[in-house]
């Protein structure tokens, strides 16, 4: 079965404001995450990704969480933007770099 | 570099034929990957290759084939399609298998969305 799996399967924000996904795993074993952006009619697209000996990680406009203790990881994304409107999802990959997939969220922006 | 490369992007067969989603990368990466996203989920393995003539099942391999003559191509073939194998299909690649210091994500193409009527 999946290893992840998101908690909200959409998330409208308004323009500016900041963007959170949460994620949540169950594997203990685990040590990397990624996290992808699959805009409509596109491929999945590699946003950022996080090993287990670090709690945070930051991008450009975007941080990714990791509470091990939890088995939670969450993506930030700061003053979202029309552009940001997609599907995102978290995934684990397993010794074979075989990914599970979460269903994803739907992020909708407002203007 | 055009990365991940998928044809065609859209096709309809008809119960019954079959066909072969062609896929192709240029960035010299030991393993590829076939998936299928089915609406409002998220992405279900096919198969899977870590290399030339190394190929493997993932979780939904019934009714598909696939085969790894080179490095660059990994074809996917549906010999009898079915009306549950409408679907949009992901072909990705990655470097190497994960590592204890390797950051490795996958690379995808932009989908080939198969209709069987």
């Amino acid at each position: 079965g999946e290893s992840v799996g998101l908690h909200l399967p959409t998330l409208s924000v308004q323009e500016g404001d900041n963007s959170i996904i949460n994620c949540a795993y169950s594997n203990s074993a685990s040590d990397y995450f990624i996290w992808y952006k699959q805009e409509s009619g596109k491929g999945p697209q590699f946003i950022i990704d996080i090993r287990s000996n670090m709690d945070k990680r930051q991008g450009q406009r975007v941080t990714v969480l990791l509470n091990k203790t939890v088995k939670h990881l969450s993506l930030q994304i700061a003053a979202t933007q029309p552009g940001d409107s997609a599907v995102y999802f978290c995934a684990d990959p397993d010794t074979d770099y075989k990914l599970s997939f979460g269903a994803g969220t739907t992020v909708t922006v407002r203007a | 570099n055009a990365g991940v490369t998928q044809t065609p992007k859209f096709r309809i067969l008809k119960i019954g034929q079959s066909m072969t989603l062609q896929c192709t990368q240029d960035m010299n990466h030991n393993y590829m990957y076939w998936y299928r996203q089915d609406p409002g989920m998220g992405l279900k393995l096919i198969y899977y290759s870590v290399g030339a003539g190394i190929t493997d099942k993932g979780e939904v391999p019934n009714g598909y084939n696939v085969s790894r003559s080179t490095t660059e191509d990994f074809p996917l073939r549906l010999e009898l399609a079915a009306p549950s194998q409408t679907s949009v299909y992901f072909c990705a690649s990655s470097y190497s298998r994960r590592g204890r210091y390797s950051n490795q994500p996958q690379h995808f193409g932009d989908g080939t969305r198969l209709s069987i009527l």
